[in-house]
């Protein structure tokens, strides 16, 4: 059965500090997705990774497939509070368009 | 631009009460998700449509149905509710190429 894990599950940290969010999955796969999501509100689209080593970046985040390691990570870069929400991996295994979901990493920055 | 449609946005029921949610996915995307999440939890994959044919079927009770309709838009028939059946259930589409799921806005069941 497929797995997608991301740790930590919760991260609270300050403003201005940088941090790693890392996805883990269980199975081979080339295509992943970040998303995230606030309160009670849908899941906006972040990331399409779609290769090995890719590499995307978006203002303070960063995101980097690794296919071998089965490894997704989402870097924080000098965060601020409006990064607070909660950001979900998503594995599409072997390109079957069957989205696994990660277990969510909630977000809290604090001013 | 358009986005994936959802209603009613939110809903309220009683035990053993049916519900049905639509879905009007975004104009030329072939394949619509629905997905279930409850307080709290990751969002899990109930079942999937492309071409108006169901593709995939995850952890959808018995209890629920969904059809795809000649237009593209879905529904998703509930009865018998419980109340574990009190979640935000979501409506993607899919982007041909990147395979980006695109969600709509959601639909809060909360069954009484």
């Amino acid at each position: 059965e497929l797995k997608v894990e991301q740790n930590p599950l919760f991260l609270s940290m300050q403003e201005g500090k940088n941090y790693t969010i890392y996805c883990n999955y269980s199975t081979t796969s080339d295509r992943l997705y970040w998303y995230r999501q606030d309160p009670g509100k849908s899941l906006e689209s972040l990331f399409v990774l779609l290769s090995n080593g890719a590499v995307k970046q978006e203002g303070r985040l960063m995101a980097s497939l690794d296919t071998k390691a089965r490894l997704s990570t989402l870097h924080i870069t000098a965060a601020v509070h409006d990064l607070s929400a909660t950001y979900f991996c998503a594995v599409d295994p072997s390109g079957t368009y069957k989205y696994i979901f990660g277990t969510g990493t909630r977000l809290k920055v604090l001013a | 631009a358009a986005g994936v449609i959802q209603s009613p946005r939110h809903l309220i029921k009683e035990k053993r009460e049916t519900a049905t949610l639509k879905c009007y996915p975004i104009p030329r995307h072939d394949t619509v998700y629905w997905y279930q999440q409850g307080p709290g939890q990751d969002p899990q994959f109930l079942i999937s449509f492309y071409e108006k044919m169901q593709s995939d079927k995850g952890s959808i009770p018995d209890r629920f149905s969904a059809q795809q309709f000649s237009d593209y838009h879905s529904e998703l028939n509930m009865s018998s509710l419980e109340l574990g059946d009190s979640a935000l259930y979501f409506c993607a589409s899919r982007t041909w190429g990147t395979g980006e799921l695109f969600f709509g806005e959601g639909s809060r069941l909360t069954v009484l």
